[in-house]
């Protein structure tokens, strides 16, 4: 069975700060995706990552996948207030199973 | 595009009652999906359609569940008998046709239906 685990679950950091959310699969996959979640409202696609070594940016925001040690990566930049909200994995392998989700506050 | 539409947005029923979620995808994604985010759980995937057929539904969790694609354009999920435990934010997802392999394509999600069944 795929599982797919994130850390940290809950992320606190100052603005201006960098750091770097985990997301490690239990089964053969190419396939992960990244979304972004505010508080009471639906899912935000951020980024599909399709083959190893994938690396993608957006903003101060950046993903990357490794296949082989079956990790992704979500690497956060001179963080800023608007980055608050909860950051979950997806990982594609016939079944799509999601990560419990990372919840990112940032302070000014 | 007015993405993803679901309705009700929120319903509060009574256990035993039917209750049934409803969902028009994206125009010209022929892939909808259909999850239930919960506190304990998480997000789970239910079931999906590719081209109005489902493909999996492995994720349902009891025959109380079922769902339906009856053209491209909508899709229901419906609950019968409902029961508290059921209680949870269902988000229905479209995306452009599953790829080579099934490769899923991003997906759009829709606000969610939030569901309270005293």
């Amino acid at each position: 069975e795929l599982k797919v685990e994130q850390n940290p679950l809950f992320l606190s950091m100052q603005e201006g700060k960098n750091y770097t959310i985990y997301c490690n699969y239990s089964t053969t996959s190419d396939r992960l995706y990244w979304y972004r979640q505010d508080p009471g409202k639906s899912l935000e696609s951020l980024f599909v990552l399709l083959s190893n070594g994938a690396v993608k940016q957006e903003g101060r925001l950046m993903a990357s996948l490794d296949t082989k040690a079956r990790l992704s990566t979500l690497h956060i930049t001179a963080a800023v207030h608007d980055l608050s909200a909860t950051y979950f994995c997806a990982v594609d392998s016939q079944d799509m199973r999601f990560g419990a989700g990372t919840r990112l506050t940032v302070k000014p | 595009d007015a993405g993803v539409i679901q309705s009700p947005r929120h319903e509060v029923t009574e256990m035993g009652q039917e209750v049934t979620l409803r969902c028009k995808p994206i125009s010209g994604h022929n892939s909808l999906f259909w999850y239930r985010q919960t506190m304990m759980r998480g997000l789970e995937l239910l079931i999906y359609f590719n081209n109005n057929v489902p493909i999996d539904d492995s994720g349902m969790p009891e025959d109380r569940f079922s769902a339906k694609m009856p053209n491209a354009s909508f899709s229901t999920l419906k609950i019968q008998p409902s029961e508290p435990r059921d209680s949870a934010v269902y988000f229905c997802a479209s995306s452009l046709p599953l790829g080579l392999a099934g490769v899923k394509e991003t997906q759009y999600f829709g606000p969610g239906t939030r569901l309270l069944v005293l």
